[in-house]
C-alpha cells in the first residue's frame, strides 16, 4: 500500500539547535499536514500544505511542501525543550490521511 | 481539550475478557476513526466511519469489533485479545471524511493485555 516515509525516526539536539524532520512520498500528494504529539499526550494538529511550493510559519517553525508535492519538511529554528515529543506528517492521497511513523525529538537543556 | 473525550483512560484486562473502549465527540463531525499506537507502529489506522457506516476496515483481526450507533459515539468491542495488543488506542474526529480535514485526537486508552 501506498506509504509515506518520515526520517529521521529519533533525533536529539542540544537546546539552541535546529532541527528537521522530512517526510516523503512515492507518489503525489494532495496536501499534506503536520501534527505534534507531546509525551504522553496525543497527537494535535498543526498545519496543512496544499499548495506545490508552499511554505508556512508559526513562531519558530517552517513548513515547506515540495515543488513536486511529494515531499515535505518541519524545520524549528533555536530548539527549546517545550519543543519536545514526535512530530508526524500525514499526506492526503486518493481520499486518505495517511501518517508517517513519527521523528521523536527530544532536547537536552 | 480537544472535544473528542474516551474513556476508560487506562484498561487492564485478560486475555479472556471482554471490554468496550467508548469515543464520544463534542464538535458535530460525520467522520470518527481507530487508531492504534505502538511502539512498532505510531499511528495505525485500524477503522473509519463516516456518517455512522464504515468505510474503512484495515485488515483488523476480528477479536476487535467497531461501533457506532450515532454520528457522535464510537465503541471498539475487544473480546480474547493477546499481550501484542496491548497499546494506546486513539480515536478521531473530523468534519467530513476527507483528507483535507483536520483530525481531532481523544487523549486515548491505555490498553495492556496479561
Amino acid at each position: 500500500g501506498q506509504q509515506v516515509m518520515q526520517i529521521p525516526q529519533y533525533q536529539h539536539v542540544q537546546e539552541g539547535e535546529d532541527f528537521t524532520t522530512y517526510c516523503n512520498s512515492s507518489t503525489t500528494l494532495s496536501n499534506i499536514q503536520w501534527y505534534k504529539q507531546r509525551p504522553g499526550g496525543h497527537p494535535v494538529f498543526l498545519i496543512q500544505l496544499v499548495k506545490s511550493g508552499e511554505v508556512k510559519k508559526q513562531k519558530r517553525l517552517t513548513f515547506q511542501f515540495g515543488e513536486a508535492k511529494k515531499n515535505s519538511s518541519l524545520h524549528i529554528t533555536a530548539t527549546q525543550t517545550t519543543d519536545v515529543g514526535t512530530y508526524f506528517c500525514a499526506g492526503g492521497s486518493q481520499g486518505n490521511l495517511i501518517f508517517g511513523k513519527g521523528t521523536k525529538l527530544s532536547v537536552k537543556p | 481539550e480537544t472535544g473528542v473525550t474516551q474513556t476508560p483512560r487506562h484498561l487492564v484486562m485478560g486475555m479472556t475478557n471482554k471490554k468496550s473502549l467508548k469515543c464520544e465527540q463534542h464538535l458535530g463531525h460525520n467522520a470518527m476513526y481507530w487508531y492504534k499506537q505502538s511502539a512498532k507502529k505510531p499511528l495505525e489506522l485500524m477503522f473509519v466511519y463516516s456518517l455512522e457506516e464504515r468505510v474503512e476496515n484495515n485488515s483488523v483481526p476480528s477479536r476487535f469489533s467497531p461501533e457506532c450507533p450515532n454520528s457522535s459515539h464510537l465503541f471498539l468491542h475487544l473480546h480474547t485479545l493477546q499481550p501484542e495488543d496491548s497499546a494506546l488506542y486513539l480515536c478521531a474526529s473530523s468534519r467530513e471524511l476527507a483528507q483535507h480535514n483536520e483530525q481531532f485526537f481523544g487523549p486515548g486508552t491505555r490498553l495492556t493485555v496479561l
